[in-house]
């Protein structure tokens, strides 16, 4: 079954500072991922996916990541962290046999001034 | 407005009582589902529609059942609800084009079950 590992329950950075997120997909080669962000007290929202058309994805608010395939990887990252960053962040894949998303656990990002 | 919206948003029930958490959603979407949320676990699926007609079980749909209403509306009940139920659940909507759309989350309903 496919299915993503968050390593890192809760990260920890000072502002200004790089922002790495990681995720890692089970070993056959999913045909889209994605990374959702969870604000305080609010509901998922979309980040970016992945879609096969580019290794390199571009999301909202300076946030990227890069597919590698050679390991197995989808990580999340920001140049600079903003206090405003501060959220859980959840990588997702596909289920087998075209099935709905599967969300790893989630990693709890914190900002500190 | 919101475009996914559930009540209520807290909730705070005894054993043995029967809920029922609501999704109403006015993006024209096919697909809905319920997730429950708990901490260190992730989002874990409780089952999805993907028309009025059609629903499915996701991984934890023990203790839980659904109704399509309409397109728009969506529901989750409790029959009889266990301390362990206690979660925050949410609602999604998506495009049929397949899972490689977007989901639309709402912003959550906070259930307590004591």
């Amino acid at each position: 079954a496919q299915s993503v590992t968050q390593l890192g329950s809760h990260v920890s950075v000072s502002e200004g500072a790089l922002v790495l997120l990681r995720c890692n997909y089970s070993s056959s080669v999913p045909p889209y991922l994605f990374w959702y962000v969870q604000y305080p007290n609010q509901g998922l929202q979309l980040l970016l996916k992945y879609t096969s058309a580019a290794t390199l994805v571009k999301g909202i608010n300076g946030f990227e990541a890069e597919f590698k395939k050679s390991e197995t990887s989808f990580h999340l990252t920001k140049p600079s962290a903003h206090m405003s960053d501060a959220a859980e962040y959840f990588c997702a894949v596909p289920g087998a046999g075209n099935t709905p998303l599967v969300f790893g656990k989630g990693t709890r990002l914190s900002v500190i001034a | 407005d919101a475009d996914v919206t559930q009540t209520p948003r807290n909730r705070i029930t005894k054993t043995g009582k029967r809920i029922m958490l609501e999704c109403s959603q006015t993006k024209g979407h096919d697909r809905m589902y319920w997730y429950r949320q708990d901490p260190g676990l992730g989002l874990r699926l409780i089952y999805y529609s993907f028309d009025v007609k059609d629903i499915n079980k996701g991984e934890i749909s023990d203790g839980y059942s659904v109704s399509r209403q309409a397109q728009a509306k969506f529901s989750l009940s409790l029959e009889s609800a266990i301390p362990n139920q206690t979660a925050l659940y949410f609602c999604a909507t998506q495009p049929s084009g397949g899972y490689q759309e977007t989901q639309y989350f709402g912003p959550g309903t906070r259930l307590l079950v004591l």
